[in-house]
């Protein structure tokens, strides 16, 4: 079955430092998703990406976060200058078209900043 | 806005038992309903969803239902199994390009 990978698992950075997290969603899918989980807490909606263009994107995701699919496979988040708050499991997701068509996640980065 | 509210935070169960999780939504115009199983160290992975034309929907040993004049839907897993550990999600979605927003979780505990 197809998945949603996201590479690193794992990213340690220092405060103030760029970081780029990314994805690669399924094939065929159409809308691309991030969002954020800190620890023991609910998932996060970041932002939502159609047609190479943000659609929608919450209060956190902020001019310090961008998002981008540079190619026709990848999907990109970039934080601009990390802070300690910015530490949390980030998750990929993407959805075929078709309304109510489920989001797929992917098994998150584990950002961490120092 | 959205607001998803989810109940309990902790359940622990027997093996066997069943359990039952609720969530109360704000939003009207909410019109699909996803339950996410979270294991550690894993993205949240649907195990069952609703839309607003149905009040219940069964797989197996998972069922949904949903009221949507009360605003609220749940989950039940019968015939627990220990392997059904995990942070269990409901969600709610709207609109066109269909973000969902995800209730606070539930940590479901099924003792062997």
């Amino acid at each position: 079955e197809p998945e949603v990978t996201q590479t690193p698992s794992h990213q340690v950075t220092q405060m103030g430092q760029e970081v780029i997290l990314r994805c690669v969603p399924i094939s065929n899918h159409l809308y691309f998703y991030w969002y954020r989980q800190i620890l023991g807490q609910k998932v996060e909606f970041l932002v939502s990406f159609y047609n190479n263009e943000i659609s929608e994107k919450s209060e956190i995701f902020d001019d310090q976060f961008s998002v981008e699919r540079p190619d026709g496979s990848n999907f990109t988040l970039k934080i601009r200058s990390t802070k300690l708050e910015d530490s949390a499991m980030y998750f990929c997701a993407s959805r075929r078209q078709g309304i109510n068509s489920p989001l797929h996640f992917g098994n998150g980065t584990r950002l961490t900043v120092t | 806005g959205e607001n998803v509210e989810q109940h309990p935070s902790t359940l622990s169960v027997q093996e066997g038992d069943s359990a039952v999780i609720k969530c109360t939504y704000s939003d009207s115009a909410s019109n699909y309903f996803p339950w996410y199983k979270q294991e550690l160290g894993k993205g949240p992975q649907l195990i069952i969803d609703i839309r607003s034309n149905v009040g219940e929907k069964k797989d197996q040993r998972i069922a949904v239902t949903l009221n949507k004049t009360a605003k609220h839907f749940s989950l039940h897993i019968t015939e627990t199994q220990p392997e059904d550990s995990a942070v269990y999600f409901c969600a709610e979605g709207s609109g066109g390009y269909q973000k969902v927003t995800f209730g606070t979780g539930t940590k479901l505990q099924v003792i062997p």
